[in-house]
């Protein structure tokens, strides 16, 4: 089994902070992606990356940045929160096997911008 | 259009009821579907990938129609474990592309 941990589940910041959000795989797999959900949005994907310093911006990618140092860590980063970024933050995983392309996800960080 | 569309429901129905969900997607070069289940707070977990033929897991049958882009889901004999949000899920086929996520349908299951 594919495993994904977050550094938080919940998460309290104040608006103009610079937060981190952490993802950590156990295996080797290189396509690692970050979503937020929101009510009457679903999944928008923000940022993913497919080798280590590596990235590509996805849908929303404005006022969030990524770091990639190493294979199994995929750091979200919101340079200045705002009221706005409050959401559940999704990481998740491509194991990219055989073909197959589906994903699996952490358990996810709400996050609270006050 | 967008991209994957699904009914949101609430899709309200007692135990032992079948269901069915629906899902229609715009892009015609998207080669790999999934069904999802997420439950309330919590992240989305893989329920099926759903092939060509048609696939069955126990209760779940998942069928795709490649000609009307359109992908659905049944569950038989439904439980109270099964109340969820149902999210259909299209890609590409490309390694290292996003997901593309219907919205979710949302099911009940009541005694």
């Amino acid at each position: 089994d594919v495993k994904v941990t977050q550094s938080s589940r919940y998460l309290v910041k104040r608006t103009g902070e610079k937060v981190f959000l952490e993802c950590v795989q156990d295996m080797d797999h290189e396509n690692m992606f970050w979503y937020r959900q929101d009510p009457g949005l679903g999944l928008r994907l923000i940022y993913f990356s497919y080798d280590v310093k590596m990235k590509e911006k996805g849908d929303i990618p404005e006022g969030y940045s990524v770091s990639r140092e190493k294979k199994e860590r995929f750091s979200l980063i919101l340079e200045s929160a705002s009221t706005n970024q409050t959401s559940m933050y999704l990481c998740a995983v491509e194991p990219g096997a055989s073909g197959t392309y589906e994903q699996y996800f952490g358990p996810g960080t709400r996050l609270t911008v006050t | 259009r967008k991209e994957v569309e699904q009914d949101p429901g609430p899709f309200n129905v007692p135990e032992g009821a079948t269901v069915a969900f629906n899902c229609t997607y715009s892009n015609s070069a998207s080669q790999s579907f999934f069904w999802y289940r997420q439950d309330c707070r919590k992240e989305p977990k893989l329920l099926m990938s759903v092939y060509s033929s048609g696939n069955e897991d126990g209760r779940f049958t998942a069928q795709l129609n490649r000609a009307s882009q359109y992908i659905s889901l049944l569950i038989r004999d439904s439980k109270l474990s099964d109340s969820a949000t149902y999210l259909c899920v299209v890609t590409p086929n490309q390694a290292g592309t996003a997901l593309i996520f219907g919205k979710g349908t949302t099911l009940s299951v009541s005694s």
